[in-house]
């Protein structure tokens, strides 16, 4: 275990659904990370919470939005997702300013949209 | 522009045999270097890093990463696979301690044949 949790684990949705996915750390870090893993493509960052910055990739669609009420909790709101949006979606932590950003993750949520 | 590349996407070593998997990196200024584990169904977990210092950098599970800067490469090796080593392997680079300045490389499959 790394101290970072997310729920759920698998989540299948249709194009017209709308579900959140959480995300967890107990590390005490300042900066949390959603990143999306699809087959045979580099790790995308998609969203940073830090102490220092907040950072969008804009190539993200809107149809996702983040949320970060704390520096313990991340929340990746999603709406009118694409079956090509299928993939798994990672969240990390951080402490910035040490380390170096050696980034710590959860296991992964598998999303599968139909 | 910064990258991170790894050009193999599969590696292939038989037990017992020593095992490198190669990554080189473009960043301007001194790179902070890093590799991450990916077993089946789990997160990235954190191997090794390089910060400064010793060009020899030892880590998790018997891994190790030389850091050679003319050559601006940071290959990971072991001198003895185990079948156990199986998984998915990212090298990642950032040029800054920030949060959002990390790179990962699109990530080399290792097998190893009892």
């Amino acid at each position: 275990e790394t101290g970072v949790t997310q729920t759920p684990r698998h989540l299948v949705m249709g194009m017209t659904n709308k579900k959140s996915l959480k995300c967890e750390q107990h590390l005490g870090h300042n900066a949390m990370y959603w990143y999306k893993q699809s087959a045979k493509k580099p790790l995308e960052l998609m969203f940073v919470y830090s102490l220092e910055e907040r950072v969008e990739n804009n190539s993200v669609p809107s149809r996702f939005s983040p949320e970060c009420p704390n520096s313990s909790h991340l929340f990746l709101h999603l709406h009118t997702l694409q079956p090509e949006d299928s993939a798994l979606y990672l969240c990390a932590s951080s402490q910035t300013g040490t380390d170096q950003d050696t980034q710590y993750f959860g296991p992964g949520t598998r999303l599968t949209v139909l | 522009a910064q990258s991170v590349a790894q050009p193999e996407d599969q590696v292939n070593v038989a037990e017992g045999n020593p095992l490198t998997v190669k990554c080189t990196y473009s960043v301007s200024g001194n790179p902070y270097l890093f590799w991450y584990v990916q077993y089946p169904n789990r997160g990235l977990q954190f191997l090794l890093k390089y910060i400064t210092g010793d060009n020899l950098v030892k880590g998790s599970y018997g891994f190790e990463a030389e850091f050679n800067k003319s050559q601006t490469s940071f290959h990971l090796k072991k001198p003895s696979a185990l079948v156990s080593d199986s998984a998915l392997y990212f090298c990642a680079v950032s040029y800054y301690s920030s949060a959002s300045k990390i790179i990962f490389g699109s990530g080399t499959r290792l097998s190893i044949r009892p």
